[in-house]
């Protein structure tokens, strides 16, 4: 299996605040990298893929990059909304794996 | 838009078999070849992928579960089933189906937590 590992575990911020989490993973992956935000209570919602590609009415404030191991989420400007927990996944091989997450909190 | 439920009972007693639908509706899922996923949360915790179905019937399981599970797949309901067998209390989650695959999940049914307990 791909271990994911994100860090930081999580973070305090504020409004305005350019925020960066890492993703990293155990083996190459190419560009099989995607982000979620989760919500309490909600279910995932897919931020990103292919490491930079926005899904549909997701702010632009949100940015990835990275490739083979190492990849980057980047919040430009950090909004009351985004307070939530983020979630790397790879899409390389089965099984799919998700990293731990990181909570970013005020 | 692509809308998706999960359904099933919210308690299982342990070594019992605990058993998922999820219901696709709107978009073109009637004829739109994807991976139908279920993935888990236990409480606090994070996202366990526990497997996929591919609209031809071809599945991949997670090998931590892969002799406890079988997901299924009824197209003529646009309906995709788990099924996940001597559950124990470390099966407490909630419960998620998704569609996506390479370009992630890209759509959630809004989980259903499953409690195994007697």
């Amino acid at each position: 299996d791909i271990q994911m590992t994100q860090s930081p575990s999580s973070l305090s911020a504020s409004v305005g605040d350019r925020v960066t989490i890492t993703c990293r993973a155990s083996q190459g992956i190419g560009s099989y990298l995607n982000w979620y935000q989760q919500r309490p209570g909600k279910a995932p919602k897919l931020l990103m893929y292919a490491v930079s590609t926005l899904q549909g009415g997701v702010p632009s404030r949100f940015s990835g990059s990275g490739s083979g191991t190492d990849f980057t989420l980047t919040i430009s400007s950090l909004q009351p909304e985004d307070f939530a927990t983020y979630y790397c996944q790879q899409s390389y091989s089965v099984p799919w794996t998700f990293g731990q997450g990181t909570k970013v909190e005020i | 838009q692509v809308q998706l439920q999960e359904s099933g009972p919210g308690l299982v007693k342990p070594s019992q078999t605990l058993s998922l639908t999820c219901t696709v509706s709107g978009g073109s899922t009637s004829s739109g070849n994807y991976y139908r996923s279920w993935i888990r949360q236990p409480a606090g915790k994070g996202l366990e992928w526990i497997g996929r179905i591919y609209t031809s019937g071809t599945t991949d399981y997670n090998p931590s579960l892969k002799s406890r599970v079988t997901i299924s797949l009824d197209t003529s309901k646009n309906q995709f089933s788990l099924r996940l067998n001597s559950v124990t209390a470390a099966d407490t989650a909630v419960y998620y189906c998704a569609i996506g695959g390479g370009p992630g999940f890209g759509y959630w049914g809004q989980g259903t937590l499953v409690t195994v307990s007697s």
